[in-house]
């Protein structure tokens, strides 16, 4: 089925762990973003790439890296986990001409 | 840095009845869509309605509606005959020409419909 695979669905990490979240679409959309939502809250854009090796931060960056060597492909990389990181992580993607964000069904993570 | 304003934390209504949640921006763009999302209880993003910056009326999907009011820099949802369904949280993000990969989201409403 087309559309945005985020995995996996679920992660506990310890404090100081490093991890990566992947996200892959396969729509050839040139444009995909993570964000996160802590609970009750609404979505803060933590990086978005508009193609393949271009990236750029949103409101939220410090802790994350995120690289697109692909069109396809956008992971999210944990560097030193922290408590503050918990959080649901979605990733979104986008074809430059508007109309169709399209939204992976999310990472709930865990940092004890 | 763009703000988008949803100023309806919370909102309960009786099923059946029409219901309208607000959205302000304030984008410098001059062109840009707007999106409207749901997300029910069970975490997914739902795609309800878009509407591009030139499109001559306002958009419609089934039961939801957009009153878009450009000069205003404002895009109201309107529910038509809620349903218990419906409960869920609302999320509005204007989608700038320009910067059109860096989408900001409001902090949303909490729509709950009442039996």
């Amino acid at each position: 089925n087309a559309g945005v695979t985020q995995t996996p669905k679920f992660q506990v990490l310890k404090t100081g762990q490093s991890m990566t979240l992947q996200c892959a679409q396969d729509m050839n959309h040139e444009y995909m973003s993570w964000y996160r939502q802590d609970p009750g809250m609404g979505l803060r854009l933590i990086h978005y790439s508009v193609g393949a090796g271009i990236t750029d931060q949103g409101e939220v960056p410090n802790g994350y890296n995120v690289s697109r060597s692909t069109t396809e492909d956008f992971p999210l990389r944990l560097l030193s986990a922290a408590p503050s990181q918990t959080s649901v992580y979605f990733c979104a993607s986008s074809p430059t001409q508007g109309g169709d964000y399209t939204f992976g069904s999310g990472t709930r993570l865990t940092v004890v | 840095a763009q703000k988008i304003t949803q100023t309806q934390p919370g909102m309960f209504v009786q099923e059946k009845e029409a219901v309208t949640l607000d959205c302000t921006y304030d984008t410098s763009d001059p062109s840009y869509g707007l999106f409207w999302y749901k997300q029910p209880s069970s975490g997914e993003m739902i795609f309800l309605i878009y509407q591009g910056s030139y499109d001559q009326q306002n958009a419609t999907e089934g039961r939801y509606s957009l009153n878009f009011q450009k000069a205003r820099k404002s895009a109201n949802l309107v529910i038509s005959a809620s349903q218990l369904g419906d409960s869920a949280m609302y999320f509005c993000a204007p989608y700038p020409y320009s910067s059109a990969s860096k989408i900001i989201f409001g902090s949303g409403t909490r729509l709950s419909i009442r039996p």
